[in-house]
Formats: structure tokens, sequence, C-alpha cells
């Protein structure tokens, strides 16, 4: 199992530019996650999932979009990339029984000039 | 709203001193807790969870969590550090009923010589 795959790892954006991240899962798990990682501020949820057609927003969504088209993958869309969009993201998945363990991929450092 | 503390950003040790990484929680209810480490350039790996069973955890690596309802703590402890610990660790907390995770900022251990 290659468990939640990340590409790309590494990107640069221009202003207003736009991308999509892409996250897939092998582990058959119903839910699935959006985070940010910014330097001493932790990871902050950005969108998730607890099914393909079913999304959510978390705490930080302004600036994503995001859709579940399948079980396996839940990419993120970013439409008019900003510089506070720099950030490193990264996708999880578990799954549906409470307390269960998420599991992450290896991220995607964004960087938007 | 849940939220977690960590206390102290940066946490120096000695090879083979204790190592201490404090997490407190808010919670309305007791939630399920969690620690992760963070190696560089990875995504998170989970280390040991708390779901309401015993209430002193052992994870990978040695590590071991203490749930203390009384002082809302969650703290990470391993007797004796090693180089290979050397990473960010960070607490999350999600609450019953539900799976997304609230992550505390983190704490990066230092490991000397």
């Amino acid at each position: 199992n290659a468990g939640v795959t990340q590409t790309p790892k590494f990107r640069i954006l221009k202003i207003g530019q736009s991308m999509t991240l892409q996250c897939a899962q092998d582990m058959n798990h119903n839910y699935m996650y959006w985070y940010r990682q910014d330097p001493g501020m932790g990871l902050k949820l950005i969108y998730y999932s607890v099914g393909a057609g079913i999304t959510d927003k978390g705490e930080v969504p302004n600036g994503y979009n995001v859709s579940r088209s399948t079980t396996e993958d839940f990419p993120l869309r970013l439409e008019l990339a900003a510089p506070s969009q720099t950030s490193v993201y990264f996708c999880a998945s578990s799954g549906q029984l409470d307390g269960e363990t998420q599991y992450f991929g290896p991220g995607t450092r964004l960087l938007v000039l | 709203a849940q939220s977690v503390t960590q206390l102290g950003s940066h946490v120096s040790v000695s090879e083979g001193a204790l190592v201490l990484l404090r997490c407190n929680y808010s919670s309305s209810v007791p939630p399920y807790l969690f620690w992760y480490v963070q190696y560089p350039n990875q995504g998170l790996q989970l280390l040991l969870k708390y779901t309401s069973a015993a209430t002193l955890v052992k994870g990978i690596n040695g590590f071991e969590a203490e749930f203390k309802k009384s002082e809302t703590s969650f703290h990470l402890t391993k007797p004796s550090a090693h180089m290979s610990d050397a990473a960010e660790y960070f607490c999350a907390v999600s609450e019953r009923g539900g799976n997304k995770l609230t992550f505390g900022t983190g704490t990066q251990l230092k490991v000397e010589l």
C-alpha cells in the first residue's frame, strides 16, 4: 500500500495563477482532509470530506475549493493564488469510526510570488 | 470549541535525558487525544493516541503519554532521549462523534550530545 500520496512535492506560482494539488489514498478510507501548515501555527484544517460527493469547510477555507468524485481522490484547488497561500499543504485520510487515526501524505510545498 | 496548548515551542535535552513535552486541552467532554511526530520535510506520523481505554498510553519509539482529566493534560514523555528523536511534535484533539483534528502549535525537540 502506498498510503496517502500527494503531487506535486513543490510548486512556485505567480500571484493570480491557479493550480490543483492532488491527493490520493489506497486504504479505502471514507474520510479525507486538507490541512495547511505555517511556521509556528500548527496545522489548520482547510476542507474535509466524509465520502464521495460530500465535502465541508474547515477552519480556513477561503481561497480554496475541493471536490470528491471518488473514494480515492481528494484534489484541492487554488483559483487565484495569493502570497498568503504560501504554505505546506498536507492531505490526510482516516476511517469513519470515532477516534480513528489520520494518515498523512508527505506534503506539497507551495510558494506564491 | 476545543483547543490545544503546547507549552514550549522549543525544547532541548541531552542525549539520554528525560523528554517531557507538554500538552493541555480544552474541551467540554473528554476528547480523543493524539501525539504526532514530524521529521524534517516529511508528513506527520502517529506516535500514540488516547481513546478512553487506559489512561497511560504507550506509543512507538519508547514514547508514552498519560491522560489526566483533572489537569486536562496529555503530556508526552520518553525516559531516555536519542538523537533520532529530534523532530517536531504535535498534540491534537478530536471531539467525540467527529474525526476532525485540532492541532497545537507544535514543539521542536532538539537532542544534544
